[in-house]
């Protein structure tokens, strides 16, 4: 079964500064992975979409990179702003089984300090 | 996203009562989606419909029910609702191919007494 992590749980970081959010799965089979950002009260916002042939996705500030054999990917966020502060989920298509469900990590929940 | 409405936005109900969560959607998607958040975890599939004609149990389908009524709505049932059935619960849409985003809801929190 596919199992998705997120490290840290949670981050502070001063405006301005760069940062990177990590992201890793078990099983490498997988059809794209995907970062979502979450505000409190509100629903998922896709952020950048990476599929299994791509190596990274750019988004103006937001880089996401994708190793598949190692299961790992990261979501750089150059020049932080206080309205970057929200909780990133990132997830995963599997190529097994027959539903083409994510499965979502649990989260890094982001504070940046002006 | 406004192009994905759930209602009701909040919910409080008694053990035992039946429940049904509505989404509704304007992007003219296929795909449509149940999940549940729980605080601290990342979301759980319940449901998942293709078209129409086609629905599907995810990972945590038991004490749940869904019906496709358009391809515009989804809707899910509690049928005896139970307090761990207290939860986040967003509804989310996706064109078809494998490759494409999903679009959620603004979510339904749903406290079970």
């Amino acid at each position: 079964k596919q199992e998705v992590t997120q490290i840290p749980a949670a981050l502070s970081v001063p405006e301005g500064e760069n940062l990177v959010l990590n992201c890793s799965f078990t099983d490498s089979a997988i059809y794209n992975l995907q970062w979502f950002r979450q505000d409190p009260g509100k629903g998922l916002t896709s952020l950048l979409l990476i599929q299994s042939s791509q190596r990274e996705q750019t988004s103006g500030r937001l880089n996401a990179s994708l190793d598949k054999s190692s299961g790992r990917s990261t979501l750089y966020i150059a020049a932080s702003q206080p309205g970057d502060s929200a909780t990133y989920l990132c997830a995963v298509i599997n190529v097994s089984g027959s539903a083409r469900q994510l499965t979502f990590g649990s989260g890094t929940q982001l504070t940046v300090l002006p | 996203d406004a192009d994905v409405t759930q209602t009701p936005r909040n919910r409080i109900t008694k053990t035992g009562k039946r429940i049904m969560l509505e989404c509704s959607q304007t992007k003219g998607h296929d795909r449509m989606y149940w999940y549940r958040q729980d605080p601290g975890l990342g979301l759980q599939l319940i449901y998942y419909s293709f078209d129409v004609k086609d629905i599907n149990k995810g990972e945590i389908s038991d004490g749940y029910s869904v019906s496709r009524q358009a391809q515009a709505k989804f809707s899910l049932s509690l049928e005896s609702a139970i307090p761990n059935q207290t939860a986040l619960y967003f509804c989310a849409t996706s064109d078809d191919g494998t490759n494409q985003p999903q679009h959620f809801g603004d979510g339904t929190r749903l406290s079970i007494l």
